[in-house]
C-alpha cells in the first residue's frame, strides 16, 4: 500500500475550517483514501473515504487531488471536541487489516 | 450502545499469566482484527479473522493467539505474558459488503505486564 505523509501537528481556532493535508504521491489507481481519528487512547474513528472523487459526509469532507497524489480533510467548523490525531491512510479495499496508521497529524483546536 | 465492545478495559498482570482479551461485534461485519498500539509505532496488526473459519496472522503474531468463536466474537490470547506486550490493544471490525470497508474499533484494552 501506499505511504502517506502528514504534518506532525496543526493548530485551529474554535469555529474555523481545519484543513488537514495528506500527501501520499505513490498512490496506485485501486487505492482508496481513508481518514480516521483517534480522540486521546480511544479506539480510532473512521471519518470518511473516497477514491477520486471528493466526498463529503456529516463529520467532513475529503478533496482528492485530479491526480490522486494528495488530499485535504476539512472539517468544517471545528470545535474543541475535534482536537484529536488525524490518520491518512491508503489502501486497497480488499484487506482493510493492511491499513498503515502512521504517525498522523495532531489537531490541536483552540478557545 | 457500542457496536463493537472490548472487555476487559483495563488489566494489571504478572509475567508468565495467561491472558485473555475479547472482543464483541453487533455490526454484522464478518471481518475481525486485532491491533497493538505503543507510544511511537502506531497501531500494529496482530491477527485477523475473515469469517469463522479464517484466521490470519498479522506484521506481529509472535506470543499471542486469537479464537473466533463465533461470527461476533473474537478473543485475543496472550499464553504467557511478557512486559514487552504492554500495550493498548484494540479489536476492529470491518464489512467488505460496505463500499470501501472501513475499520471500526472498539475502545480499546489497556493492559500492563508487571
Amino acid at each position: 500500500d501506499a505511504k502517506t505523509t502528514q504534518p506532525t501537528s496543526m493548530d485551529c481556532a474554535e469555529g474555523r475550517a481545519a484543513n488537514l493535508p495528506c500527501n501520499h504521491s505513490t498512490i496506485s489507481g485501486n487505492e482508496y483514501v481513508y481518514w480516521y481519528r483517534q480522540i486521546h487512547s480511544q479506539g480510532p474513528q473512521y471519518i470518511i473515504h473516497g477514491l477520486k472523487n471528493n466526498e463529503t459526509n456529516e463529520m467532513a469532507s475529503l478533496i482528492i487531488t485530479e491526480d490522486r497524489k494528495s488530499s485535504t480533510l476539512i472539517l468544517p467548523h471545528a470545535t474543541l471536541r475535534d482536537t484529536a490525531v488525524y490518520y491518512c491512510i491508503v489502501r486497497v479495499n480488499t484487506n482493510a487489516g493492511k491499513s498503515t496508521f502512521g504517525d498522523g497529524t495532531t489537531l490541536t483546536v483552540k478557545p | 450502545d457500542a457496536d463493537v465492545t472490548q472487555t476487559p478495559r483495563n488489566r494489571i498482570t504478572k509475567t508468565g499469566k495467561r491472558i485473555m482479551l475479547e472482543c464483541s461485534q453487533t455490526k454484522g461485519h464478518d471481518r475481525m482484527y486485532w491491533y497493538r498500539q505503543d507510544p511511537g509505532l502506531g497501531l500494529r496488526l496482530i491477527y485477523y479473522s475473515f469469517d469463522v473459519k479464517d484466521i490470519n496472522k498479522g506484521e506481529i503474531s509472535d506470543g499471542y493467539s486469537v479464537s473466533r468463536q463465533a461470527q461476533a466474537k473474537f478473543s485475543l490470547s496472550l499464553e504467557s505474558a511478557i512486559p514487552n506486550q504492554t500495550a493498548l490493544y484494540f479489536c476492529a471490525t470491518s464489512d467488505l459488503g460496505l463500499a470501501g470497508g472501513p475499520l471500526f474499533f472498539g475502545p480499546g484494552t489497556r493492559l500492563t505486564v508487571l
